[in-house]
């Protein structure tokens, strides 16, 4: 069982908006940054947000991360077939000593 | 172009050892700490062990501490996991991740590689 909670499962048609929770407690996304992660099935993750709001080159804009209290959540807007993938956020645990994963969220593009 | 590329995978009997490495290419090796990663099949992302640009810091997860070392070589780029008295639960695919900072260790993930599979059977 995940530190961190995630829904199993998202969806949305073309062109919507979409968010992803996090959830998490004191000891991790209470005190620390908040990274997002987007796995292609079959391929390695790839970083999507950083220090919970932060695109590294080549994101595009329509990714935004916001943290709030100990949860956090990353929003897709104008939603494409192709943001059809495995969603994880991550972020360092006080209590554990390392950092830790969400279980994931696959997002389904109707 | 940051390329990482995992190797020594495969299937190993349960409380036997594997050595795995990562080539690393396209960034300065010694500026960045870096990390181990893994995924067994159909299920979610599990950090193993992390490593700081000059071996000073070194990190494991519970679940393989006491079992796994991390280490690297600074002058071939490489970075080397050793996995002993594996067990049937470390089977997965081993991603080598680089973490993005420079000369510190955020556990931000910038690049990874495209993993090495671990499996563990009798």
């Amino acid at each position: 069982q995940s530190v961190l909670t995630q829904p199993p499962s998202a969806s949305g048609t073309p062109g919507q908006r979409v968010t992803i929770s996090c959830s998490g407690n004191s000891s991790n996304i209470g005190f620390n940054t908040v990274n997002w992660y987007q796995q292609f099935p079959g391929t390695a993750p790839k970083l999507l947000i950083y220090k919970n709001n932060e695109r590294p080159s080549g994101v595009p804009d329509r990714f935004s991360g916001s943290k709030s209290g100990t949860s956090a959540s990353l929003a897709i807007s104008g939603l494409q077939s192709e943001d059809e993938a495995d969603y994880y956020c991550s972020v360092w645990d006080d209590s554990l000593n390392e950092p830790v994963f969400g279980g994931g969220t696959k997002l389904s593009v109707l | 172009e940051v390329q990482l590329v995992e190797s020594g995978g495969g299937l190993v009997q349960p409380g036997r050892s594997l050595r795995l490495s990562c080539a690393a290419s396209g960034f300065t090796f010694d500026d960045h700490a870096m990390h181990w990663v893994r995924q067994a099949p159909g299920k979610g992302l599990e950090w193993v062990s992390g490593i700081s640009w000059n071996s000073g810091n070194i990190d494991y997860a519970d679940s393989v501490k006491g079992r796994f070392t991390i280490s690297r070589d600074n002058a071939k780029n490489s970075l080397y996991l050793q996995m002993n008295s594996l067990k049937t639960e470390d089977m997965a695919l081993y991603y080598c991740a680089k973490d993005m900072a420079i000369a510190a260790r955020t556990d931000t993930f910038d690049f990874w590689g495209q993993g090495t599979m671990v499996s563990v059977s009798s």
